[in-house]
């Protein structure tokens, strides 16, 4: 099975623009989780989908945004952007929604530089 | 509040000595226990995991961990580190089913020849 890709892998924009992440889960996989990881906060948890809705969200403000499509594809938005949204996203998949010992699946992330 | 304090941001050791990355965890109810290994400009690969029965958890690469519960840790261990064990090593928490992961800060490990 081929693993968690998320696209684009880099990713440059200035203050203010907006910003679009994508996430394909592993094949079979219906809860996509984003993180965001930065040198200061570690990983942080954005938000988790399953089955195109969201089940928990994370303390970030409502510029960070998600949905889920029905083949369990995962977006995440980030509006307005600031300096301080450069980070590696990351991109967790699961068959089940995430909590009970279920095991999560990470993509190999989005590295977004804000200037 | 529930929590994850790894201690030790960052830990050196020889080829072949022992590695010990310290996890511990604050909880008032049963947790759900991961390690977690990130190698550069990657994402994150799972070590092993604590649910339920035996507390010692043997994972990949020769790793594992014991889940302490009056001592509220999970440390990970491995008997003889190699140079390809370098790389960030997280400790992750959650519980029952809907509740996201909480990861500890990570420690990186480098490894001497």
């Amino acid at each position: 099975k081929a693993g968690v890709t998320q696209t684009p892998r880099y990713l440059i924009k200035t203050r203010g623009q907006q910003v679009t992440l994508s996430c394909s889960p592993i094949s079979g996989h219906r809860s996509v989780s984003w993180y965001q990881q930065t040198p200061g906060q570690g990983l942080q948890f954005l938000f988790e989908y399953f089955s195109e809705t969201q089940r928990n969200k994370g303390n970030f403000p409502g510029r960070f945004s998600g949905r889920q499509f029905s083949n369990s594809r995962s977006e995440m938005n980030v509006s307005t952007l600031e300096l301080g949204d450069s980070a590696l996203y990351l991109c967790a998949s699961s068959e089940a929604p995430s909590g009970g010992g279920n095991e999560q699946f990470f993509g190999p992330g989005t590295r977004l530089t804000v200037l | 509040a529930q929590s994850v304090t790894q201690l030790g941001s960052h830990v050196s050791v020889s080829e072949g000595a022992l590695v010990l990355l310290r996890c511990n965890y604050s909880s008032s109810v049963p947790p759900y226990l991961f390690w977690y290994v990130q190698y550069p400009n990657q994402g994150l690969q799972l070590l092993l995991k604590y649910t339920t029965g035996a507390t010692l958890v043997k994972g990949i690469n020769g790793f594992e961990a014991e889940f302490k519960k009056s001592e509220t840790s999970f440390h990970l261990t491995k008997p003889s580190a190699h140079m390809s064990d370098a790389a960030e090593y997280f400790c992750a928490v959650t519980f029952t089913a809907g509740t996201a992961l909480i990861f500890g800060k990570g420690t990186t490990l480098s490894v001497s020849s």
